[in-house]
């Protein structure tokens, strides 16, 4: 079976430094998502990609998140500087309709620890 | 803000009985999901439901949504061990923004 993949599974880094997950989702799902999850919370989108385009983003902290999906397929999630408040799972997910918001496959996720 | 909450935070069930979670959306959505996530795990689709006042089951699982879109439910019958996790309600609003509710982790004892 298909699935969501995710690197790395694990990082802990220091405050001020950079980081960066990768995403690559099922083959052939149109839809990509970026989803930070605080212990104990529900996952809090981030940023939708349909296709290669940024459909929604609104809860992106641009001042110091980046995304892309530059080809349609895979994506990077960037962080710099990473600050204590970004310690969280990070998830990607992807769904293959355009439009309205479907079924959702989840990655493993990246656990992130900023020191 | 769009809030999406869901009540009981916690439940702690004997293996056998019963258990229901509520989620409650503060705007209309489009459709509602849910979601199961294993501790230590990915949330892991279940179902989606679309229609005002439609009701789902998967065995011992039975979903519902509200008549007004605002609201859903998620009830498990006799409980087992493989139930134990964390339930979560999702859905877009009219404007296409998907938010997950809170959360409900069920334990369940042996």
């Amino acid at each position: 079976e298909a699935e969501v993949a995710q690197s790395p599974r694990y990082k802990i880094t220091e405050k001020s430094q950079a980081v960066a997950f990768w995403c690559d989702p099922i083959s052939g799902h149109a839809t990509l998502y970026w989803y930070r999850q605080i212990l104990g919370q529900g996952p809090e989108l981030l940023v939708q990609f349909q296709d290669e385009s940024v459909v929604d983003d609104s809860q992106l902290p641009k001042d110091r998140f980046s995304a892309e999906r530059l080809k349609g397929v895979d994506s990077t999630l960037k962080i710099q500087p990473a600050e204590l408040g970004d310690s969280a799972m990070y998830l990607c997910a992807s769904s293959l309709h355009r439009g309205l918001i479907d079924t959702q496959y989840f990655g493993p996720g990246t656990r992130l620890t900023v020191l | 803000g769009q809030q999406v909450m869901q009540i009981p935070q916690y439940q702690h069930v004997q293996e056998g009985e019963d258990f229901t979670t509520y989620c409650n959306s503060s705007t209309t959505l489009s459709n509602i999901q849910w979601y199961k996530q294993r501790p230590g795990g990915h949330p892991v689709f279940l179902i989606q439901l679309v229609k005002s006042g439609e009701v789902k089951k998967q065995k011992r699982l039975t979903f519902q949504f509200g008549e007004a879109k605002k609201n859903s439910s998620l009830h498990i019958t006799a409980t087992q061990t493989t139930d134990v996790g964390t339930y979560f309600c999702a859905g877009p609003d009219t404007g296409n923004q998907f938010y997950f509710g809170t959360g409900t982790s069920l334990t369940v004892i042996p």
